[in-house]
């Protein structure tokens, strides 16, 4: 169980142009989900918390214009990257809160893998 | 939120070898997790730890939660090739749900 797919698994575009990325929760419900955004040997860093139904939580230093957010259902969250340029090539990683029993974990999907020309 | 400090940086070990690693907070978190990141994928879930003292093992895996809630530690025993990869530690302070993470560790296994 607790498995978080991502959507799609890698892409490029041109500079300029935006991209959506889908993220699902497949089996369990999440009213959060987390966009995070992971450089080369680096660590995850949270870009914006996503709740169901209501608008996304931003980092400090994350332009909510450029990374725009939506949390449409329980089970899907959406970021798409807004006239997307090369300094935006990254790899994006969102996660799901799960809850049960009182307890809360975080699973992560797979990535995707973003290269802007 | 803060940057926990987590360590080994780095390890280089023969495969059957025990490995250890640990991860410090300066705050009190009501949850710690490890994870486990392989090239080019997102973290995957080894461990999940929610009391304070919590010792849980998952296969060759252990971890616990530290008795001040401010670190926690993973081990690894007998590894083996497929051990290889990053490990992040992650806590959760008290106020939401975000995930406050290590920096990794970075395990290499010789066979």
């Amino acid at each position: 169980g607790a498995v978080v797919s991502q959507h799609p698994s890698r892409v490029i575009c041109k500079s300029g142009t935006s991209v959506k990325i889908e993220c699902r929760s497949l089996d369990f419900q999440a009213t959060t989900m987390f966009w995070y955004r992971q450089f080369p040997k680096q660590s995850l860093m949270l870009m914006a918390t996503s709740n169901e139904g209501s608008k996304a939580t931003y980092e400090q230093g994350v332009e909510k214009d450029k990374f725009l957010i939506n949390h449409a259902s329980l089970t899907l969250s959406t970021l798409t990257v807004t006239s997307a340029h090369p300094e935006d090539s990254s790899f994006y990683i969102c996660s799901a809160s799960s809850l049960s029993g009182g307890q809360e974990t975080q699973y992560f999907g797979p990535g995707t893998r973003l290269l802007v020309l | 939120g803060q940057q926990l400090n987590q360590s080994p940086q780095s390890m280089f070990i023969q495969e059957g070898e025990d490995v250890s690693m640990n991860c410090t907070s300066s705050s009190i978190f009501n949850t710690w997790l490890w994870y486990k990141q392989d090239p080019g994928e997102g973290p995957v879930l080894l461990i999940a730890l929610y009391k304070a003292g919590e010792l849980t093992s998952n296969g060759r895996l252990t971890a616990q939660f530290g008795i001040t809630r401010k670190d926690s530690f993973l081990n690894i025993s007998a590894s083996i090739p497929s051990d290889v990869g990053i490990y992040f530690c992650a806590g959760r302070p008290n106020s939401g749900y975000a995930l406050n993470f290590g920096k990794g560790t970075s395990l290499l296994v010789t066979p």
